[in-house]
C-alpha cells in the first residue's frame, strides 16, 4: 500500500516561529503536493514538486516556502507563522499521469 | 472561479437511507474525475475513478456516474450506514497537465 506520512497530526506554534511541516512517501512518486483545507474553501493549493529540487508555486503560496532535497520527502515552511495560516495541512503524492493522489492524514496546525 | 462544484454543501440522512451527491465541472481537456472520502481528521481517500468512456461505476454502496457531454457526476449512496459521515470530495484531472482541480466537497451527516 501507498504511504504519505506526514510528521505531526497537531502542532501548535507562535506567532512569528519557523515552521516545519515534513511529508515522506515510500512509493517513490515524482510528483508530492502541499495543500491547506480550511472550512468553506475546500483544498487549496500551496506548493507542488515534480522532481527533486524542482518546484512550482500552487494558488496561495505567499507565506510559505518548500524544499525537496530528496525524491521521497518534501518539506513545507512556514518562515514567520502568523494566525492566519491556521489550517489543516495535507500532503500528497502521485506519479505523472496518474489521476490518484494519495494523500497524508494531515497536520492541524494552530498559530497563537 | 471554481473548476468543480458540489451540491448539495451539507446534509443530513437517517441510517439506511440513500442519497446523492453532485458534482460539476468545467475542467477541460477532461482526463478523469475521481471521488474521495475524508473522514474528520483524516486525509482523503479514493473511491472511484471515471474516465471519458466509463458511465458508472460501483464500489461496495458507493455508485458514481458520469455524464462527460454534459460534464457532471454524481455519488450514490445506498442503504447509509453511520460510517459514511464524511466529506466526500470531486475531483478533476485536466489532461497533460499535473494539477487537481478539487470541489469544496459535500458533507454528510448520517444519524441514526
Amino acid at each position: 500500500d501507498v504511504k504519505v506520512t506526514q510528521s505531526s497530526r497537531y502542532l501548535v506554534k507562535r506567532t512569528g516561529e519557523k515552521v516545519f511541516l515534513e511529508c515522506v512517501q515510500d512509493m517513490d512518486h515524482e510528483n508530492m503536493f502541499w495543500y491547506r483545507q480550511d472550512p468553506g474553501l475546500g483544498l487549496r493549493l500551496i506548493y507542488f514538486s515534480y522532481d527533486v529540487k524542482m518546484k512550482e508555486k500552487g494558488d496561495i503560496p505567499e507565506g510559505y516556502s518548500v524544499s525537496r532535497e530528496k525524491k521521497e520527502r518534501f518539506s513545507l515552511i512556514l518562515e514567520s507563522a502568523s494566525t492566519n495560516q491556521t489550517s489543516m495541512y495535507l500532503c500528497a503524492s502521485s506519479t505523472p499521469g496518474q489521476s490518484e493522489a494519495f494523500f497524508g492524514q494531515g497536520t492541524r496546525l494552530t498559530v497563537v | 472561479k471554481n473548476q468543480v462544484e458540489q451540491s448539495p454543501q451539507s446534509l443530513i440522512i437517517l441510517e439506511g437511507k440513500n442519497c446523492t451527491l453532485q458534482c460539476n465541472y468545467t475542467v477541460s481537456p477532461f482526463s478523469n474525475l475521481r471521488w474521495y472520502k475524508q473522514d474528520t481528521g483524516r486525509g482523503p481517500v479514493s473511491l472511484t475513478i471515471m474516465t471519458f468512456s466509463e458511465n458508472t461505476k460501483s464500489n461496495g454502496r458507493y455508485t458514481a456516474t458520469l455524464d462527460a457531454d454534459t460534464k457532471q457526476s454524481s455519488l450514490h449512496i445506498t442503504a447509509s450506514q453511520l460510517s459514511d459521515s464524511a466529506s466526500y470530495i470531486c475531483v478533476v484531472s485536466e489532461y497533460g497537465n499535473n494539477r487537481l482541480a478539487f470541489g469544496k466537497g459535500n458533507q454528510v451527516v448520517v444519524i441514526p
